[in-house]
C-alpha cells in the first residue's frame, strides 16, 4: 500500500515553544491531507483538512492560529503547534488521500508523532 | 448522533479462532464508504479493508472480511484464524460521499487481544 511518513516520531519541548511536524506521501500525490489528534485510549479526532495550495479547513473547536497547517506541495503537509502548552501533549497523526474523487479512495496514515510539552 | 458506533471496547479471542468486531453507522447519504483500520501499540494506523455502499459483495482481504448489512447499517469486521500479531486496536470509519466532508468519521475502537 501507499506510504505516508511523519517526522519527527517523537518530540519533547518546553512550554511556549513551537513545534513543526512534517507529513509526506512517499509514493503518491496527495490532493488532500488530514491531521488528527488522538488522546490516550481514545479515537482519532479530526483537526483539519488541507488541500494542496489552499487554506486548511479546521474543525470546530480547533484554533487555527495555534495549529498552523501548510500544504505546500502534493507530497508535503506540515502542522506547526505554536506556543505549545502541556495540554497540547498528544499523539498527532496525519493521513493522505490519493484521489479527490469518491470510491475506493483510501486514506493512508502516517506513523504518528508523539508530542510532549513540559 | 454518532456516525460510527463500536460497542465492544475490548474483545478476546483464542489464537486460530475467528472473531467478529462490530460496527454500526448512521448516514443519510446513499453513497458512502466504510473502512477498517488496525492500530498496534506502536500507534500507526494500518488500512485493512474497504466496502463501498454500492458494492453488492462483501469485501474480503486475506483473513479479513467485512460483513456488510446495508439495511441494518452494520459493517462488522471478521478476522479468521486469529494470530498473536492481530492484537491491536481496531477502528471502523466512514466517509460520506454526498454530504461532503472529505474526512473519515471514526468509531471509538475495539481493543482485540489474541490469547495463545
Amino acid at each position: 500500500g501507499a506510504v505516508v511518513s511523519q517526522h519527527p516520531s517523537r518530540v519533547i519541548c518546553k512550554s511556549g515553544t513551537s513545534v513543526k511536524i512534517e507529513c509526506r506521501s512517499l509514493d503518491f500525490q496527495a490532493t488532500t491531507m488530514f491531521w488528527y489528534r488522538q488522546f490516550p485510549k481514545k479515537s482519532l479526532m479530526l483537526m483539519a483538512t488541507s488541500n494542496e495550495g489552499s487554506k486548511a479547513t479546521y474543525e470546530q473547536g480547533v484554533e487555527k492560529d495555534k495549529f498552523l497547517i501548510n500544504h505546500a506541495s502534493l507530497t508535503l503537509s506540515t502542522l506547526t503547534v505554536t506556543s505549545a502548552h502541556p495540554e497540547d501533549s498528544s499523539f498527532y497523526i496525519c493521513s493522505a488521500r490519493e484521489s479527490a474523487g469518491v470510491g475506493t479512495d483510501t486514506q493512508y496514515f502516517g506513523p504518528g508523532t508523539r508530542l510532549t510539552v513540559l | 448522533a454518532q456516525k460510527i458506533t463500536q460497542t465492544q471496547p475490548g474483545m478476546f479471542v483464542q489464537e486460530k479462532e475467528a472473531v467478529t468486531l462490530d460496527c454500526t453507522y448512521d448516514t443519510s447519504d446513499q453513497s458512502y464508504g466504510l473502512f477498517w483500520y488496525k492500530q498496534p501499540s506502536s500507534g500507526e494506523m494500518i488500512f485493512l479493508i474497504y466496502q463501498g455502499s454500492y458494492d453488492e459483495q462483501n469485501a474480503t482481504e486475506g483473513r479479513y472480511s467485512l460483513n456488510f448489512q446495508k439495511a441494518r447499517k452494520s459493517a462488522n469486521l471478521v478476522i479468521s484464524a486469529s494470530q498473536l500479531g492481530d492484537s491491536a486496536m481496531y477502528f471502523c470509519a466512514m466517509r460520506e460521499h454526498q454530504t461532503g466532508a472529505n474526512n473519515l468519521f471514526f468509531g471509538t475502537g475495539t481493543r482485540l487481544t489474541v490469547i495463545p
